[in-house]
Parts: structure tokens; C-alpha cells; sequence
């Protein structure tokens, strides 16, 4: 099976802007999560969505935002992008989410300038 | 009360040596305790996991050790190899509208010197 993918690979946003991630997890997960991974602060828990509703929340402000789409595939957008928003980006697939082995993609790197 | 805390930040070992990772949480209501590794470049991958109701477990070069009382959990990579050297992330995770909400350390950057 193919694994996680996430596109762009890498982006660079000016403050002000927003900006949309893509995740296709593997074929049969329902479960997508997403992270952000930041040097300082390890990573954190941005969202999960499961059948396409969102299901569990971390604490981000509402510039953050998601979705999933029928066939599992995921979208995070970010408005009003800050300069702290840059960061790394993975998203993670489960069949089910619980405890289910989390699979991750390989990120996407955005620089917000 | 939602934070796990780990450490070291960096940590270096000679090839062969144990290396030895902890990790502690504070919110009792965590139920489940994965590791991820992560190589440069790539996503982290799950390396092992325990659940509160065992206090050891092994999978191969690594152990994780769970102490419930002092809540507190660590990896134990046994005969380090250089391959080892990644970024290694404990992590706590419990039950929270249906799913499971995790929690990550902030990660520990291990080298294995040939």
C-alpha cells in the first residue's frame, strides 16, 4: 500500500496570507490527524477528522481549520498566516483512530515570512 | 496537567551502549503510551507502545519501562547502533469523544557513535 502523502512538500508564505495542505492517508484509513512541529514545542495536536466530521480538537486558535472529504482525503487551511506559524506540518492516518497505529506523512514545511 | 514531559533534550551513546529515554505525564486519565522515531526529513513512526496495565514491555532492542505510581515511562534501547540515531518522541494519549487525543514529549535527538 502507498503511504501518507501530504502536498506542497515545502512552502513559503508572506504574513497575511493563507494557505492550504493536502493529505491523502492510506487507502482503507478513515482517521486523519493533523500536527505541528515546531523545534521549541515538540509536537502538537492540531485536529482529527473521521468520516468526514471533525471528531477531536487541540488547542489552536480558529485560523486553523480542516476538512475531510468522502473519499478520507484532508485539507488544513491556516488564514492570516503569523510569523509563528511556520513550522513543520504532518498529517497521520489511522483505520480508525483510538489507538491505532498512526501512520505519518513525510510533512510539509512552511516558512511564513 | 496536559503536558509530558521529557528528557534528555540530546543525548549520545556509544554504538553498543543502552540508551535511555524518560518521560512523564501528570493527567491520570492517560491510557495509552506510544514512542515515534523520527529520521531527518520524514514523518515520525511508531517504535513501540504500552498501556498502564503492564509495567514493561519488549519489542526486540527496545523496552519501555512503565512506572504507574510515579507516573512516569521510559525507553531502554539496548546495543545502540548507529541506525538508531533519530529523534525519538514519547507520547500519552486518552479517550476523548470516541477517539484518542494525544499528547507528544518534546522529543530527545539521540546519536549513536560508531
Amino acid at each position: 500500500k502507498a503511504g501518507v502523502t501530504q502536498t506542497p512538500r515545502y512552502l513559503i508564505k508572506t504574513r497575511g496570507q493563507q494557505v492550504t495542505l493536502s493529505c491523502s492517508p492510506i487507502s482503507g484509513h478513515r482517521s486523519v490527524s493533523w500536527y505541528q512541529q515546531t523545534p521549541g514545542q515538540g509536537l502538537q495536536f492540531l485536529f482529527e477528522y473521521f468520516s468526514e466530521t471533525q471528531r477531536n480538537k487541540g488547542n489552536f486558535p480558529g485560523r486553523f481549520s480542516g476538512r475531510q472529504f468522502s473519499n478520507s482525503r484532508s485539507e488544513m487551511n491556516v488564514s492570516t498566516l503569523e510569523l509563528g506559524d511556520s513550522a513543520l506540518y504532518f498529517c497521520a492516518s489511522s483505520l480508525a483512530g483510538s489507538t491505532d497505529t498512526q501512520y505519518f506523512g513525510p510533512g510539509t514545511r512552511l516558512t511564513v515570512l | 496537567q496536559q503536558q509530558v514531559k521529557q528528557s534528555p533534550q540530546s543525548l549520545i551513546v556509544q554504538k553498543g551502549g543502552i540508551s535511555i529515554i524518560n518521560c512523564a505525564y501528570e493527567n491520570t486519565a492517560f491510557d495509552y503510551f506510544p514512542w515515534y522515531q523520527q529520521f531527518p526529513g520524514k514523518g515520525p513512526a511508531l517504535l513501540i507502545a504500552i498501556r498502564p496495565d503492564v509495567s514493561e514491555k519488549k519489542e526486540g532492542r527496545f523496552t519501555i519501562s512503565f512506572n504507574k505510581s510515579a507516573k512516569q515511562f521510559s525507553l531502554h534501547i539496548m546495543d545502540s547502533q548507529p541506525g538508531d540515531s533519530a529523534t525519538y518522541f514519547c507520547a500519552a494519549s486518552r479517550p476523548s469523544s470516541g477517539t484518542y487525543k494525544y499528547i507528544f514529549g518534546t522529543g530527545t535527538r539521540l546519536k549513536v557513535l560508531a
